[in-house]
């Protein structure tokens, strides 16, 4: 069982390169989200999509972009990454009910 | 927007009973969730509560009181494997708030 898969597992990044994480969902999840998750911060929300076609900002969306252009696919760009977007990134899906995750992107900006 | 808490760390041990609070103030609530996640992992589904009232799921039980802004998780007979953090997190407009997590520690 497949579930959400991330993409890539790992990632060094130099300041100012752009990146993009990649997230996939097996499962025909209408709502797909972005968290980033730090230490005694816990995860916060960065964007969201409820459905295909549609996506909104969360808490801490400056800097990200993302798109939603089919229901499986829900990809988080860095344009020009500064380090303080060192994190561990989580993708999640739902139907409606709880969200299920991804097994986490940790991302490096040096 | 949301404000939730939670305590940061709480050990206990082996066979033992943990209550994790949480309290939450939200401008508008569809239920909360209480998420486990070990070092290194995903955060994985434990309980939903919308309504007041207990929920029990074998060794965890859920408490919410909508008036009071108040949840608890209830960990029964720890054991080891219970070793992780624990995540309280509201819904407002299906998207989920979460709280900054509380590690339990189980010693033996």
């Amino acid at each position: 069982t497949a579930g959400i898969t991330q993409a890539p597992t790992s990632q060094i990044l130099a300041a100012g390169r752009s990146m993009t994480l990649r997230c996939t969902q097996d499962m025909r999840h209408n709502a797909m989200y972005w968290y980033r998750q730090d230490l005694g911060l816990g995860l916060r929300l960065i964007h969201y999509s409820n459905t295909a076609g549609t996506t909104g900002k969360g808490e801490v969306p400056d800097g990200y972009s993302v798109s939603r252009a089919n229901t499986d696919d829900f990809p988080l760009t860095l344009a020009s990454a500064v380090p303080s977007q060192t994190s561990v990134y989580f993708c999640a899906s739902s139907d409606g009910g709880e969200l299920f995750f991804g097994e986490g992107s940790r991302l490096t900006v040096l | 927007g949301q404000n939730i808490d939670q305590p940061t760390e709480m050990t206990a041990t082996e066979g033992a009973i943990v209550q994790i609070n949480c309290t939450y103030q939200t401008s508008g609530f569809n239920g909360l969730f209480w998420y486990q996640q070990h070092a290194g992992e995903a955060p994985t589904f434990l309980s939903y509560n919308v309504l007041d009232g207990l929920e029990e799921k074998g060794r965890f039980s859920s408490f919410l009181s909508r008036s009071k802004g108040y949840s608890y998780l209830l960990l029964k007979e720890l054991q080891m494997k219970d070793s992780a953090s624990y995540l309280c997190a509201v819904s407002n407009d299906y998207k989920l708030s979460f709280g900054a997590g509380t590690t339990v520690t189980v010693r033996a």
